[in-house]
């Protein structure tokens, strides 16, 4: 039904390790984003990508790193995390990075940081 | 002040009400407005785009107000599937662009 896939869509993971997730986006779009959506709180924009350059880096640790080598595949490199980093991550896509664009979500990987 | 404020709710109503939520935004150059709707443990989906004019699609109205800087939603004859969290989302002009979500409002209709 989306087009808009995450993998995985679940992941635990100890604050040592270092794990990667994956966004990828069927719908031609040239614009990709990564959010972080924490218990009671609102959708938080991580990083924006158009054209696979990054265009926003919304004041995000640098434990968090993002990854888009091509406009149909987004990742986020994770390291070192906090458990107050476990969130449900969203990745969105859009036509541009336009006032007036949908965006497009994927499923989410619900994270836990042990 | 929060940038995008909302009612958290839940907002809580019988099959067939009318319902309606506002949300309100600090920055006023905000130019883009719109209405999602996430389902519990699912991704928010664009419900409406909100725009000057007002805009209304089936049972679903949504009105901007520039002066008060809010937006509205209005949901007439309420369904169980309505049932979801509507997020509003602002998208302010000034070279950066980033959609500002509210927390969202909880919404539960029941028979």
């Amino acid at each position: 039904e989306t087009g808009v896939t995450q993998t995985p869509r679940h992941l635990v993971m100890g604050m040592t390790n270092k794990k990667s997730l994956k966004c990828e986006q069927h719908l031609g779009h040239n614009a990709m984003y990564w959010y972080k959506q924490s218990a009671k709180k609102p959708l938080e924009l991580m990083f924006v990508y158009s054209l696979e350059e990054r265009v926003e880096n919304n004041s995000v640790p640098s434990r968090f790193s993002p990854e888009c080598p091509n406009s149909s595949h987004l990742f986020l490199h994770l390291h070192t995390l906090q458990p107050e980093d476990s969130a449900l991550y969203l990745c969105a896509s859009s036509q541009d990075v336009a006032f007036t664009d949908t965006q497009y979500f994927g499923p989410g990987t619900r994270l836990t940081v042990l | 002040r929060k940038e995008v404020e909302q009612d958290p709710g839940p907002f809580n109503v019988p099959e067939g009400a009318t319902v309606a939520f506002n949300c309100t935004y600090s920055n006023s150059a905000s130019q883009s407005f719109f209405w999602y709707r996430q389902d519990c443990r699912k991704e928010p989906k664009l419900l409406m785009s909100v725009y000057s004019s007002g805009n209304e699609d089936g049972r679903f109205t949504a009105q901007l107000n520039r002066a008060s800087q809010y937006i509205s939603l209005l949901i007439r004859d309420s369904k169980l599937s309505d049932s979801a969290t509507y997020l509003c989302v602002v998208i302010s002009a000034g070279g950066s662009y980033i959609p500002t979500f509210g927390r969202g409002t909880s919404l539960i209709v029941h028979p």
